[in-house]
Protein backbone atom coordinates (compact mmCIF):
# COMPACT_ATOMS: atom_id res chain seq x y z
CA UNK A 1 0.00 0.00 0.00
CA UNK A 2 0.97 3.43 0.01
CA UNK A 3 3.76 4.76 2.13
CA UNK A 4 4.24 8.18 3.33
CA UNK A 5 7.53 8.94 5.12
CA UNK A 6 8.01 12.10 7.59
CA UNK A 7 11.18 13.25 8.89
CA UNK A 8 12.36 14.29 11.91
CA UNK A 9 9.80 12.06 14.06
CA UNK A 10 10.94 13.99 16.61
CA UNK A 11 12.80 17.48 16.90
CA UNK A 12 14.11 19.66 20.08
CA UNK A 13 15.32 23.38 18.72
CA UNK A 14 15.88 26.38 20.36
CA UNK A 15 13.66 29.69 20.31
CA UNK A 16 14.27 31.56 17.10
CA UNK A 17 15.72 28.69 15.09
CA UNK A 18 13.79 27.34 12.16
CA UNK A 19 13.11 23.82 11.55
CA UNK A 20 12.49 21.79 8.36
CA UNK A 21 10.00 18.50 8.24
CA UNK A 22 10.30 16.75 5.36
CA UNK A 23 7.33 14.69 4.13
CA UNK A 24 7.45 11.89 1.14
CA UNK A 25 5.53 9.61 -0.96
CA UNK A 26 7.62 6.36 -0.84
CA UNK A 27 5.65 4.60 -3.42
CA UNK A 28 3.21 7.05 -5.34
CA UNK A 29 3.28 10.45 -6.48
CA UNK A 30 1.38 12.74 -4.44
CA UNK A 31 -0.26 15.64 -6.39
CA UNK A 32 -1.15 16.95 -3.33
CA UNK A 33 -0.13 17.18 0.66
CA UNK A 34 -1.83 18.56 3.50
CA UNK A 35 0.17 19.74 6.80
CA UNK A 36 -1.67 19.16 10.28
CA UNK A 37 -1.03 20.60 13.46
CA UNK A 38 -2.30 18.14 16.49
CA UNK A 39 -2.28 19.32 20.16
CA UNK A 40 -2.36 16.52 22.85
CA UNK A 41 -5.77 14.73 22.67
CA UNK A 42 -6.83 17.27 20.12
CA UNK A 43 -7.94 16.98 16.52
CA UNK A 44 -6.10 17.20 13.29
CA UNK A 45 -5.75 20.63 12.56
CA UNK A 46 -5.37 21.50 8.90
CA UNK A 47 -2.46 24.35 8.07
CA UNK A 48 -2.18 24.26 4.37
CA UNK A 49 -2.82 22.59 1.32
CA UNK A 50 0.52 22.11 -0.67
CA UNK A 51 0.10 21.06 -4.41
CA UNK A 52 2.94 20.14 -6.27
CA UNK A 53 4.65 22.64 -8.18
CA UNK A 54 2.30 25.83 -6.65
CA UNK A 55 1.91 27.79 -3.66
CA UNK A 56 0.47 26.40 -0.62
CA UNK A 57 -3.27 27.29 0.27
CA UNK A 58 -3.28 28.04 3.76
CA UNK A 59 -6.36 27.92 6.26
CA UNK A 60 -7.00 31.24 7.77
CA UNK A 61 -5.10 32.33 11.58
CA UNK A 62 -1.76 30.28 9.81
CA UNK A 63 0.83 32.69 9.17
CA UNK A 64 2.51 31.72 5.63
CA UNK A 65 5.65 33.56 6.70
CA UNK A 66 6.00 31.65 10.02
CA UNK A 67 5.12 28.12 8.39
CA UNK A 68 6.52 27.76 4.99
CA UNK A 69 5.52 25.15 2.92
CA UNK A 70 7.27 24.01 -0.40
CA UNK A 71 6.22 21.25 -2.64
CA UNK A 72 8.52 21.09 -5.28
CA UNK A 73 8.36 17.55 -6.34
CA UNK A 74 5.41 14.89 -6.60
CA UNK A 75 7.23 13.02 -3.93
CA UNK A 76 8.06 15.55 -1.39
CA UNK A 77 6.81 18.61 0.55
CA UNK A 78 8.82 20.50 3.21
CA UNK A 79 7.24 22.20 6.50
CA UNK A 80 9.88 24.72 7.62
CA UNK A 81 9.04 26.22 10.97
CA UNK A 82 10.42 29.82 11.23
CA UNK A 83 11.88 31.48 13.86
CA UNK A 84 10.22 28.73 16.35
CA UNK A 85 8.75 29.51 19.75
CA UNK A 86 7.76 27.76 22.31
CA UNK A 87 4.02 27.55 21.59
CA UNK A 88 5.01 26.64 18.20
CA UNK A 89 5.82 23.09 20.36
CA UNK A 90 3.10 20.68 19.00
CA UNK A 91 2.94 17.31 16.82
CA UNK A 92 3.08 17.86 13.06
CA UNK A 93 1.51 15.50 10.77
CA UNK A 94 1.46 14.99 6.89
CA UNK A 95 -0.76 13.64 4.71
CA UNK A 96 -0.90 12.76 0.80
CA UNK A 97 -3.03 11.69 -1.83
CA UNK A 98 -2.21 10.43 -4.96
CA UNK A 99 -4.24 12.13 -7.41
CA UNK A 100 -6.90 15.25 -7.43
CA UNK A 101 -9.97 13.89 -5.87
CA UNK A 102 -8.60 10.76 -4.77
CA UNK A 103 -9.94 10.01 -1.57
CA UNK A 104 -7.69 7.91 0.67
CA UNK A 105 -5.15 9.95 2.01
CA UNK A 106 -1.63 8.38 3.67
CA UNK A 107 -0.40 10.00 6.09
CA UNK A 108 3.10 10.23 7.84
CA UNK A 109 3.98 9.24 11.50
CA UNK A 110 4.09 12.76 12.66
CA UNK A 111 6.70 14.74 13.65
CA UNK A 112 7.39 16.08 17.63
CA UNK A 113 8.58 19.40 17.57
CA UNK A 114 9.71 20.69 21.10
CA UNK A 115 10.69 24.59 21.05
CA UNK A 116 13.00 25.49 24.26
CA UNK B 1 -17.12 25.50 4.45
CA UNK B 2 -17.97 22.45 6.01
CA UNK B 3 -18.35 21.77 9.66
CA UNK B 4 -17.86 18.07 10.97
CA UNK B 5 -19.25 17.52 14.19
CA UNK B 6 -18.49 14.40 16.55
CA UNK B 7 -20.33 12.94 19.62
CA UNK B 8 -19.28 11.68 21.97
CA UNK B 9 -15.33 13.14 22.53
CA UNK B 10 -14.79 10.58 25.29
CA UNK B 11 -16.16 6.97 25.40
CA UNK B 12 -15.67 3.90 27.85
CA UNK B 13 -16.52 0.36 27.51
CA UNK B 14 -16.60 -3.20 28.81
CA UNK B 15 -14.93 -5.36 26.63
CA UNK B 16 -17.12 -7.27 24.57
CA UNK B 17 -19.87 -4.20 24.82
CA UNK B 18 -20.29 -2.14 21.71
CA UNK B 19 -19.29 1.33 20.67
CA UNK B 20 -21.29 4.11 18.75
CA UNK B 21 -19.18 7.33 17.50
CA UNK B 22 -21.46 9.49 15.46
CA UNK B 23 -20.45 12.45 12.91
CA UNK B 24 -22.74 15.14 11.49
CA UNK B 25 -21.23 17.30 8.53
CA UNK B 26 -23.22 20.34 6.95
CA UNK B 27 -21.92 20.25 3.07
CA UNK B 28 -24.48 18.51 1.31
CA UNK B 29 -21.46 18.41 -1.72
CA UNK B 30 -19.54 16.04 0.28
CA UNK B 31 -19.67 12.41 -0.42
CA UNK B 32 -16.66 10.57 0.85
CA UNK B 33 -16.56 9.62 4.83
CA UNK B 34 -13.54 8.06 5.87
CA UNK B 35 -13.49 6.85 10.02
CA UNK B 36 -9.58 7.04 11.43
CA UNK B 37 -7.98 5.27 14.41
CA UNK B 38 -5.54 7.00 15.61
CA UNK B 39 -3.27 5.30 18.32
CA UNK B 40 -0.96 7.08 20.96
CA UNK B 41 1.79 9.14 18.90
CA UNK B 42 1.16 6.99 16.15
CA UNK B 43 -0.21 8.19 12.48
CA UNK B 44 -3.91 7.84 12.06
CA UNK B 45 -4.78 4.71 9.95
CA UNK B 46 -7.64 4.63 7.43
CA UNK B 47 -10.07 1.61 9.40
CA UNK B 48 -13.05 2.15 6.94
CA UNK B 49 -14.94 4.66 4.67
CA UNK B 50 -17.98 5.08 2.82
CA UNK B 51 -19.17 6.66 0.46
CA UNK B 52 -22.64 8.86 -0.44
CA UNK B 53 -24.04 6.42 -2.46
CA UNK B 54 -23.83 3.62 -0.14
CA UNK B 55 -25.89 3.47 3.52
CA UNK B 56 -24.45 0.92 5.45
CA UNK B 57 -20.91 -0.38 4.55
CA UNK B 58 -19.18 -3.65 7.06
CA UNK B 59 -16.03 -5.06 8.10
CA UNK B 60 -15.57 -7.59 10.48
CA UNK B 61 -16.31 -6.00 13.76
CA UNK B 62 -16.58 -2.36 12.16
CA UNK B 63 -19.40 -1.19 10.50
CA UNK B 64 -20.31 2.39 9.21
CA UNK B 65 -23.32 3.91 8.41
CA UNK B 66 -24.37 7.22 6.65
CA UNK B 67 -27.90 8.93 6.13
CA UNK B 68 -27.48 11.73 3.57
CA UNK B 69 -30.48 13.08 4.31
CA UNK B 70 -29.70 13.91 7.59
CA UNK B 71 -25.95 14.09 7.24
CA UNK B 72 -25.05 11.74 9.70
CA UNK B 73 -22.82 9.00 9.53
CA UNK B 74 -21.60 6.45 12.36
CA UNK B 75 -18.91 3.98 13.73
CA UNK B 76 -19.90 1.24 15.12
CA UNK B 77 -17.78 -1.39 16.76
CA UNK B 78 -19.30 -4.55 18.06
CA UNK B 79 -17.44 -7.12 20.55
CA UNK B 80 -14.97 -4.47 21.56
CA UNK B 81 -11.50 -5.21 22.69
CA UNK B 82 -9.16 -3.63 24.68
CA UNK B 83 -6.58 -3.05 21.51
CA UNK B 84 -9.77 -1.33 20.38
CA UNK B 85 -8.52 1.58 22.52
CA UNK B 86 -7.69 4.65 20.26
CA UNK B 87 -8.86 7.75 19.45
CA UNK B 88 -11.19 7.69 16.49
CA UNK B 89 -11.66 10.40 13.63
CA UNK B 90 -14.29 10.96 11.44
CA UNK B 91 -14.24 12.79 8.64
CA UNK B 92 -15.97 14.14 4.89
CA UNK B 93 -14.82 15.31 2.37
CA UNK B 94 -16.30 16.94 -1.13
CA UNK B 95 -13.40 15.54 -3.24
CA UNK B 96 -10.88 18.47 -2.73
CA UNK B 97 -10.71 19.12 1.27
CA UNK B 98 -10.67 16.68 3.87
CA UNK B 99 -12.81 18.29 6.73
CA UNK B 100 -11.94 16.26 10.53
CA UNK B 101 -14.50 15.76 13.49
CA UNK B 102 -12.66 16.64 16.99
CA UNK B 103 -11.95 13.07 17.46
CA UNK B 104 -13.57 10.81 20.15
CA UNK B 105 -11.32 8.91 22.64
CA UNK B 106 -12.29 5.38 22.97
CA UNK B 107 -11.38 2.85 26.26
CA UNK B 108 -12.11 -0.48 26.29
CA UNK B 109 -11.61 -1.99 29.62
CA UNK B 110 -10.97 -5.22 30.30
Amino acid sequence: GAVVSQHPSRVICKSGTSVKIECRSLDFQATTMFWYRQFPKKSLMLMATSNEGSKATYEQGVEKDKFLINHASLTLSTLTVTSAHPEDSSFYICSARASPGANVLTFGAGSRLTVL
Amino acid sequence: GENVEQHPSTLSVQEGDSAVIKCTYSDSASNYFPWYKQELGKRPQLIIDIRSNVGEKKDQRIAVTLNKTAKHFSLHITETQPEDSAVYFCAASEGNQFYFGTGTSLTVIP
